[in-house]
């Protein structure tokens, strides 16, 4: 298996701009969670998905954040407009039901708004 | 009040010496999972070692063990022979109560940033 799958790796874009980050679980995992990293704040569970229903978004920091899972395979993390201090690497990790396995991460996307 | 505090920020230890970063956390439910990942400079998440609330036993892993002390709502991670590449960022995470035939997210602590000297 391939793994996590994230794109891309690194995104340096203008703040006001849209950023779409993507995320393709490992096969047949079935929980999907999107997390943020920052020196200030640690990591930060942003929003996750069960089964593709999105199932806590109170991670989420404001209404630019916004995140998909329109199938089993794929899930989008948003953000318009982006500001500065969105920048950040951003997490998705996956996970099959209640894991003692951990929950296997991507290599991340390292985002910087300018 | 903070669910994962990892009061150690930074480690200096020598190679080949035994290292223990410290891990409590807090909790009312009664069915929790513990982790610890390894996060090293080129920034990925590994995954070390998994605890469980009802597990009887401390979980072990190669050369990591966790002690876990339920009572005292802690769980150490144990590296033993310490060796060069165990130099990273190491995080303690803890899982509650699973719902909806999934997983729930994960809670991370701030982390503690080991260094082995050779």
């Amino acid at each position: 298996d391939a793994g996590v799958i994230q794109s891309p790796r690194h995104e340096v874009t203008e703040m006001g701009q849209e950023v779409t980050l993507r995320c393709k679980p490992i096969s047949g995992h079935n929980s999907l969670f999107w997390y943020r990293q920052t020196m200030m704040r640690g990591l930060e569970l942003l929003i996750y998905f069960n089964n593709n229903v999105p199932i806590d978004d109170s991670g989420m920091p404001e209404d630019r954040f916004s995140a998909k899972m329109p199938n089993a395979s794929f899930s989008t993390l948003k953000i318009q407009p982006s500001e500065p201090r969105d920048s950040a690497v951003y997490f998705c990790a996956s996970s099959f039901l209640s894991s003692n396995y951990g929950y296997t991460f991507g290599s991340g996307t390292r985002l910087t708004v300018v | 009040a903070q669910k994962i505090t990892q009061t150690q920020p930074g480690m200096f230890v020598q190679e080949k010496e035994a290292v223990t970063l410290d891990c409590t956390y807090d909790t009312s439910d009664p069915s929790y999972g513990l982790f610890w990942y390894k996060q090293p400079s080129s920034g990925e998440m590994i995954f070390l070692i998994y605890q469980g609330s009802y597990d009887q036993q401390n979980a072990t892993e190669g050369r990591y063990s966790l002690n876990f002390q339920k009572a005292r709502k802690s769980a150490n991670l144990v590296i033993s022979a310490s060796q060069l590449g165990d130099s990273a960022m190491y995080f303690c995470a803890m899982r509650e109560r699973g719902g909806q035939g999934g997983a729930d997210g994960l809670t991370f602590g701030k982390g503690t940033h080991l260094i082995i000297q050779p």
